[in-house]
């Protein structure tokens, strides 16, 4: 089984540029969760599906930052503009029912300049 | 104060010494995760628990549910065994199956061979 596959692995952007990160989750996982973790810090919840549906978005900085998951499969977090606060790890993450099976992707590691 | 606590927060060890990181939470739980990062940033989970003990290996994990308190050990360490270790649970009494994750801030662990 592939886990769950993000891309890129890393980017390096100027500040007011828009950045897009991808995440496909491990296959029949219906939650996905994407995460940013600050250096030196634990992950902090961006945004949580459940199949196509948002089910928590209260920390997600709606000004700037968008996901999707159309099919209720993979799923995209978008950044417009990106700020140099945004650098950080970005990690996708899902889940089966109840949460079990609750993997991690291998983070995108975001610098912006 | 952190919902969850981890110490100590960074760790160096001798290879093949016996390692302890211990994890204290303050919120009823469903279940905790304990996972490893390495630099790279990519998350791998090592344990799921809600009661007991789970050994993996070299690996081994308690917890106890009365005293909140939930301890990972390392057996025989290693070099490639350092890494960020992340303490991270679910809090019970959500209306949802699954639930995001609330993180330690993680201990960082250094093994010298």
């Amino acid at each position: 089984e592939a886990g769950v596959v993000q891309s890129p692995r890393y980017k390096i952007i100027e500040k007011k540029q828009p950045v897009a990160f991808w995440c496909n989750p491990i296959s029949g996982h219906n939650t996905l969760y994407w995460y940013r973790q600050n250096l030196g810090q634990g992950p902090e919840l961006l945004i949580r599906y459940e199949n196509e549906e948002a089910v928590d978005d209260s920390q997600l900085p709606k000004d700037r930052f968008s996901a999707e998951r159309l099919k209720g499969v993979d799923s995209t977090l978008k950044i417009q503009p990106a700020e140099l606060g945004d650098s950080a790890v970005y990690l996708c993450a899902s889940s089966s029912d109840r949460g079990h099976g609750y993997t991690f992707g291998s983070g995108t590691r975001l610098t912006v300049v | 104060k952190n919902e969850v606590e981890q110490s100590p927060q960074n760790l160096t060890a001798q290879e093949g010494e016996f390692i302890t990181i211990n994890c204290s939470y303050s919120v009823g739980i469903s279940a905790l995760h304990w996972l490893q990062q390495h630099p790279g940033g990519g998350i791998v989970s090592l344990f799921m628990l809600s009661s007991g003990k789970k050994k993996h290996g070299r690996l081994i994990a308690t917890i106890n549910i009365q005293e909140k308190h939930s301890s990972l050990h390392i057996t025989a360490s290693h070099p490639r065994d350092s890494a960020v270790y992340i303490c991270a649970v679910r809090k019970r009494g959500s209306n949802f199956g699954n639930e995001k994750l609330t993180f330690g801030t993680g201990t960082r662990l250094t093994i010298i061979p």
